[in-house]
Parts: structure tokens; C-alpha cells; sequence
């Protein structure tokens, strides 16, 4: 079975930190990838797709390295809000299924 | 607005009886798919269904079952049979684009009495 696996953390970080979440996944036949992001108690959130290139938006940066089968999201200037579980996910090359990371929990403090 | 509705948001299920959660999209996806979430844990696969009329086994489809008749609609059934259904479910659908995320619907926390 494909996995992805994740730091569970959680990362307690201060407001105004720069946190940086990583993923590995096992399939090399993964084509797509994907940052969701999860609150309590609720669905799970398409936060940002993965490109080759790298991409961002706004305070948060998403890079993929083919190579070494490593998924990366950064996040500048934590804010409260950021509070959540992130999840990282893989989807293979067929257009099929997805298979989700466990998650990494992260608390922004005051 | 296209989305992804589940309902009902909660449910209370008795030992021993079926229960239905519904999933119904307006999205055009082919791909559905249920999820089951334990606290704190993550998303497990149950069922999933690419084409109307077919779907396959997740990772955790023992004590569950589903159907697909139509393209915008796929109920999951949990059954009796399933020993420890007290979870919160997903429903998802997809575009077969490979470069296209889920869509996630709202959840069906369900617990047993």
C-alpha cells in the first residue's frame, strides 16, 4: 500500500514564527500532491496544490522534490488562525485514488 | 453553488441497526469516496466508486456498504456488523483530472447509544 507519512508534531510556535511542515511519500508513480488543511471537528480543507516548481500563496510556500519523494510546506508569520491540522496527500499518476498523510497538529500561541 | 452535501450532520445509531448517511454532489465528479475519522487519527478509506454502477474496497469496508446509481449520489450503510462504528465520516468526490484535489463534504458525526 502507498503511504505518505508526516511529523504528528504537535508544533507549538509563537505568533509571528515561520513553521515548516514535511512529507514523504513512498510511491514514485505519485503525480499530484496537495497541502489540505483540517479544524477541529470539521471536513478537511484544500489549502494548495504541489507543483515541481515550487509555489506560494501569500505566507504559505509549497515545494516538491521528485528526487528525494519529499513534500514541504512553509509557513511565514504564524498567525492564531494557522491553528490546525495539516495534512499532506498524495495522488497517483492514474487520477485515482488520494492517500492522506496522518497529519501534522499545529498550535499558533499568543 | 456547486458543492458536496452530507447529511444528516449527526446521527445516533442503536446496537445492532443499520444506519444510511447520505452524500450527493452537484459537482459532475465520477469519483466519490467515504472516509471514516477517529479522533485524532486520520483518514481511513471505507469505499470508493470511479463509474456509476461500480465501486471498490477501501482499506476498512468490513461492517459497511455502498451503492452508486447514480452519478451524484453514493450512500454509505453502516451495518450491524460493524463493531465500532462510533466515528466521524467523510464523503469526497473528484474530478479524474490528476492535477484536481477532493472536495470535501461537512461530515456525519455518528454515535452509538
Amino acid at each position: 500500500r502507498k503511504e505518505v507519512e508526516q511529523d504528528p508534531g504537535p508544533f507549538n510556535v509563537p505568533e509571528g514564527a515561520t513553521v515548516a511542515f514535511n512529507c514523504t511519500y513512498s510511491n514514485s508513480a505519485s503525480q499530484s500532491f496537495f497541502w489540505y488543511r483540517q479544524d477541529c471537528r470539521k471536513e478537511p480543507k484544500l489549502l494548495m496544490s504541489v507543483y515541481s516548481s515550487g509555489n506560494e500563496d501569500g505566507r504559505f510556500t509549497a515545494q516538491l522534490n521528485r528526487a528525494s519523494q519529499y513534500i514541504s510546506l512553509l509557513i511565514r508569520d504564524s498567525k492564531l488562525s494557522d491553528s490546525a491540522t495539516y495534512l499532506c496527500v498524495a495522488r497517483d499518476n492514474y487520477g485515482q485514488n488520494f492517500v492522506f498523510g496522518p497529519g501534522t497538529r499545529l498550535s499558533v500561541l499568543p | 453553488d456547486g458543492g458536496i452535501t452530507q447529511s444528516p450532520k449527526y446521527l445516533f445509531r442503536k446496537e445492532g441497526q443499520n444506519v444510511t448517511l447520505s452524500c450527493e454532489q452537484n459537482l459532475n465528479h465520477d469519483a466519490m469516496y467515504w472516509y471514516r475519522q477517529d479522533p485524532g487519527q486520520g483518514l481511513r478509506l471505507i469505499y470508493y466508486s470511479q463509474i456509476v454502477n461500480d465501486f471498490q474496497k477501501g482499506d476498512i469496508a468490513e461492517g459497511y456498504s455502498v451503492s452508486r446509481e447514480k452519478k451524484e449520489s453514493f450512500p454509505l450503510t453502516v451495518t450491524s456488523a460493524q463493531k465500532n462504528p462510533t466515528a466521524f465520516y467523510l464523503c469526497a468526490s473528484s474530478s479524474m483530472t490528476a492535477g484536481n484535489g477532493y472536495t470535501f463534504g461537512s461530515g456525519t458525526r455518528l454515535t452509538v447509544v
